[in-house]
């Protein structure tokens, strides 16, 4: 089946750095990446969905600026939290979407990385 | 926003019993999709139906959906203490081009 890494697993930073998180599709082409924050014990929230080559579409209450999505390639999406606070320390989720011959969409999930901001 | 709503929102459960959760979500969707989700871990795809079916197996699993209702459930029978985790639906809405999760059930089976 089609996987999706996530790169780092855990990430432990100081208040006021960047963190990059990556995203890649190891076996296939996904021309939409999507990115989830989960906080402890609730759902996942939808943070913006990622399309190769253009801008991502961010949900709202989403801060474009603060969270920085770049998906270079058809394989490779990036979210870098600027300036992270310790609110922002949460599971942040990807999932690549592959088209399918029965034209359903289906989404495969990342392991997740883990921000913890001191 | 969240358009899917879940209960229970926790369910505990013996080892052997059935574990029935289900679904309700808003608006017209092309399919709806459960996936599990051990603590701290990413998740794992389910089952998916899609909103002209009415019912899906696999394995252990049951999915049921009423379009008319807005509504699934995901069965779950003869539990083992490995099904311990949190499930939760996505609708993949008409014209939305992404998964909307609901809340979740936190699911613990006890041996």
């Amino acid at each position: 089946g089609a996987v999706v890494s996530q790169h780092p697993s855990w990430v432990i930073c100081k208040s006021g750095t960047s963190v990059k998180i990556e995203c890649r599709s190891l076996d296939f082409q996904a021309t939409t990446m999507f990115w989830y924050r989960q906080f402890p014990k609730q759902s996942l929230m939808l943070m913006a969905t990622s399309n190769e080559g253009s801008k991502a579409t961010y949900e709202q209450g989403v801060e474009k600026d603060k969270f920085l999505i770049n998906h270079a390639s058809l394989t490779l999406s990036t979210l870098t939290v600027t300036s992270a606070h310790p609110e922002d320390s949460s599971f942040y989720i990807c999932s690549a979407r592959v088209k399918t011959p029965l034209a359903t969409d289906t989404q495969y999930f990342g392991p997740g990385t883990r921000l913890t901001v001191l | 926003s969240q358009q899917g709503e879940e209960d229970p929102q926790a369910l505990s459960i013996q080892e052997g019993e059935n574990a029935t959760m289900n679904c309700s979500y808003k608006t017209s969707i092309n399919n709806l999709q459960w996936y599990r989700q051990n603590s701290g871990r990413g998740l794992v795809h389910l089952i998916l139906i899609r909103s002209n079916e009415r019912e899906k197996h696999s394995g252990r699993l049951r999915v049921t959906l009423d379009t008319s209702k807005k509504s699934s459930s995901l069965l779950i029978t003869a539990s083992r203490a490995a099904d311990t985790a949190s499930y939760f639906c996505a609708t993949d809405a008409r014209g939305a081009q992404k998964l909307v999760f609901g809340q979740g059930t936190r699911l613990t089976i006890n041996p």
